[in-house]
């Protein structure tokens, strides 16, 4: 299994406050990702990075910024959550040859709530 | 509306019974991906198809990717309980190996 950890795995926040969530890599893979998985839409691409401090959007950004300083670690941080980001977090990564090159390898999930 | 439909959203089934998971697109994709995602855990890569027209198996399941490369479709034989999961078809869109998901199929296989 590729060596990918998330933390925390469960969270209950407030409204209002910020939250980080980490993404730990021990594969090496250049490309890392954060999904958000919510019933009915499968998983949603919220951010990407293509190298340390090269970042891009996905197609459900707002409210999300990341940061990747180096290459093992990728956080995704709501800088004021809303009920809205209730969900189901995974990150993942991708390399860049052979089978890590078409295949994304996938976190086990953070969920968190935001009451 | 998402770039990957799926249907059906959900099924419940009878172990032994046959099934069929379908992936549907206006759009043309060079190739396209399954995955499989157990409770509690993340999505685990099964197959990816290539070549309109292409017909992959894997034990009981069969994939193929139709002929103009915009839709593709999951056959699983004699489901089994371990079959339960959620099924979802994924398409790489863009620089960066960015992936786009399907919508997702919810299979639950009984004894």
């Amino acid at each position: 299994d590729a060596g990918i950890t998330q933390s925390p795995r469960h969270k209950v926040t407030e409204t209002g406050t910020p939250v980080t969530l980490r993404c730990h890599q021990t594969e090496n893979h250049r490309y890392m990702y954060w999904y958000r998985q919510d019933p009915g839409h499968g998983l949603r691409l919220i951010h990407y990075s293509y190298g340390v401090k090269d970042t891009d959007k996905g197609e459900v950004s707002d409210g999300y910024s990341v940061s990747r300083s180096k290459t093992e670690d990728f956080l995704l941080t709501l800088e004021s959550a809303t009920s809205s980001q209730t969900s189901v977090y995974f990150c993942a990564i991708s390399g860049t040859s052979g089978r890590s090159y078409n295949e994304q390898f996938f976190g086990p999930g953070t969920r968190l709530t935001v009451l | 509306t998402q770039l990957l439909e799926q249907s059906p959203q959900f099924l419940s089934i009878q172990e032994g019974e046959n099934l069929t998971v379908y992936c549907n697109s206006s759009s043309v994709f060079s190739s396209l991906q399954w995955y499989r995602q157990e409770p509690g855990e993340g999505p685990v890569l099964l197959v990816t198809v290539v070549t309109g027209g292409e017909v992959k198996k894997l034990k009981r399941l069969t994939f193929q990717f139709g002929d103009a490369r915009k839709d593709s479709s999951l056959h699983i034989t004699a489901a089994q309980p371990g079959d339960t999961g959620l099924y979802l078809c994924a398409a790489f869109t863009g620089g960066g190996n960015k992936l786009t998901f399907g919508t997702g199929t919810q299979l639950k296989v009984e004894l």
